[in-house]
């Protein structure tokens, strides 16, 4: 079965610059969500949306942003990168019209700011 | 403020050994409890979702139950593949999961 596509799989950057992570949902799911993961810590929500609209807004920093295309692909872009966004980027996905919230995610995005 | 909190942090079994994993949630609006399984460096893998208090469900040797303030994690009989994070978290309607910090599982042989 078809799971959620990230890319890159890892990233290397240095402070102060930029990155964007991909998003590829399960095909036919409507609902993508993003995490963050840092060290032996919880997954973290930051965002969702729902039909190519923001749906949900956790703990995402200003320097993020991120949105849903028409082809329901994600991306979050990343700017004025710090050494503390160094953490795992996981993204998720969900079928809304289920009713229930099953979120299946993808094998994440390594970020590390040198 | 929404939290899960799951015992033990860790847990160290033997082959065969049986035990139970705990998560203890408030989460307003809760329409979902929800448990996954995290290898080192990959992405959450879903195993359960409970939806109701006295809701049971099992997977192999996983067994997931659920009241109206926590949820057990039943391991029966585990084997070493066994050994991973165990995530529980909880949800809203549509909205993000709150995960607990985990519990970490290693099964010896």
């Amino acid at each position: 079965a078809a799971g959620v596509i990230q890319s890159p799989r890892h990233l290397i950057k240095e402070k102060r610059e930029t990155a964007t992570l991909k998003c590829y949902p399960i095909p036919r799911h409507d609902t993508v969500y993003w995490y963050q993961q840092g060290p032996g810590q919880d997954p973290q929500f930051l965002i969702s949306f729902y039909e190519k609209m923001q749906s949900d807004k956790g703990s995402i920093p200003d320097r993020f942003s991120a949105q849903q295309f028409s082809d329901y692909h994600s991306e979050l872009n990343m700017s004025s990168l710090e050494l503390g966004d160094s953490a795992l980027y996981f993204c998720a996905s969900s079928l809304r019209d289920r009713g229930y919230n099953e979120q299946f995610f993808g094998p994440g995005t390594r970020l590390t700011v040198l | 403020e929404d939290q899960v909190t799951q015992s033990p942090e860790a847990l160290r079994l033997q082959e065969g050994e049986s035990s139970s994993l705990n998560c203890s949630y408030t989460v307003s609006g809760l329409r979902g409890l929800f448990w996954y399984r995290q290898d080192p460096g990959k992405g959450p893998e879903f195993l359960f979702t409970l939806y109701s208090a006295g809701e049971e469900k099992e997977k192999e040797r996983l067994k997931a139950t659920l009241t109206k303030k926590e949820s057990f994690l039943h391991i029966t009989a585990p084997k070493p593949e066994d050994s991973a994070t165990y995530l529980c978290a909880g949800g809203t309607s549509y909205g993000k999961l709150t995960f607990g910090q985990g519990t970490i599982l290693t099964v010896h042989p």
